[in-house]
């Protein structure tokens, strides 16, 4: 079955910092690749999607991400993080065999203003 | 339009006492969800449906029921709260062929 591991469990960063949050997949078909963030008290929001074509993939609010194939990865990247950035980053995947969608666990972000 | 809307925010039972919460979208989406989460583990799918009248199991099935009786509705019923069933869920939903899902508020459970 497929899983999706996500490297951090909690980052923090100071405003204007680098951001490189890292996501592997198990399955290495074809998949939909996703980044949802959840802010403090709020629902699941899509922040960007690959499903074929150029492997970098811009998103909302200045996050791209980055498809690997060869290395099962789909790694989420802000040049310059800001406080309002504070929320949990989900990656998730959808193979082609069903509807199911996998999430990983999840890795919370700490901005310091 | 008011998107994905879960009814209950919040509800706390008692163990062994009986619950349905309920999702509801008005955007015609044909797919379906209901998850889970929990901290450290993210979102785990429990049921899912790809239309009304279906419904099929997730990853976490055990102890839930759902029903898709209507298109814009997806219900999820717990028979006997656990307190292993204490949980934030999500409901979201699916436009067919997009893939993007849509999520609801969350429902907080608290079973004791």
């Amino acid at each position: 079955a497929q899983s999706v591991s996500q490297h951090n469990h909690h980052v923090i960063l100071s405003e204007a910092a680098s951001l490189e949050l890292g996501c592997n997949y198990s399955y290495g078909g074809t998949v939909n690749l996703f980044w949802y963030v959840q802010y403090p008290g709020q629902h699941l929001q899509l922040l960007l999607k690959y499903f074929s074509g150029d492997p970098l993939v811009k998103g909302i609010k200045g996050f791209e991400a980055e498809f690997i194939k060869s290395k099962f990865s789909f790694n989420l990247r802000k040049p310059s993080v800001q406080w309002s950035d504070t929320a949990e980053y989900f990656c998730a995947v959808k193979d082609n065999y069903g509807q199911n969608f996998v999430f990983g666990p999840g890795t919370r972000l700490s901005v310091l203003p | 339009n008011a998107g994905v809307t879960q009814t209950p925010k919040f509800r706390v039972l008692k163990t062994g006492q009986s619950m349905t919460l309920l999702c509801a979208q008005d955007m015609n989406h044909e797919y379906m969800y209901w998850y889970r989460q929990d901290p450290g583990m993210g979102l785990r799918l429990i049921h899912y449906s790809v239309g009304e009248g279906t419904t099929a199991k997730g990853e976490v099935p055990d102890g839930y029921n759902v029903s898709r009786l209507k298109k814009q509705n997806f219900l999820l019923g717990l028979e006997s709260a656990a307190p292993s069933q204490t949980s934030v869920y999500f409901c979201a939903s699916v436009r067919d062929g997009s893939y993007e899902q849509y999520f609801g508020p969350g429902t907080r459970l608290t079973v004791t």
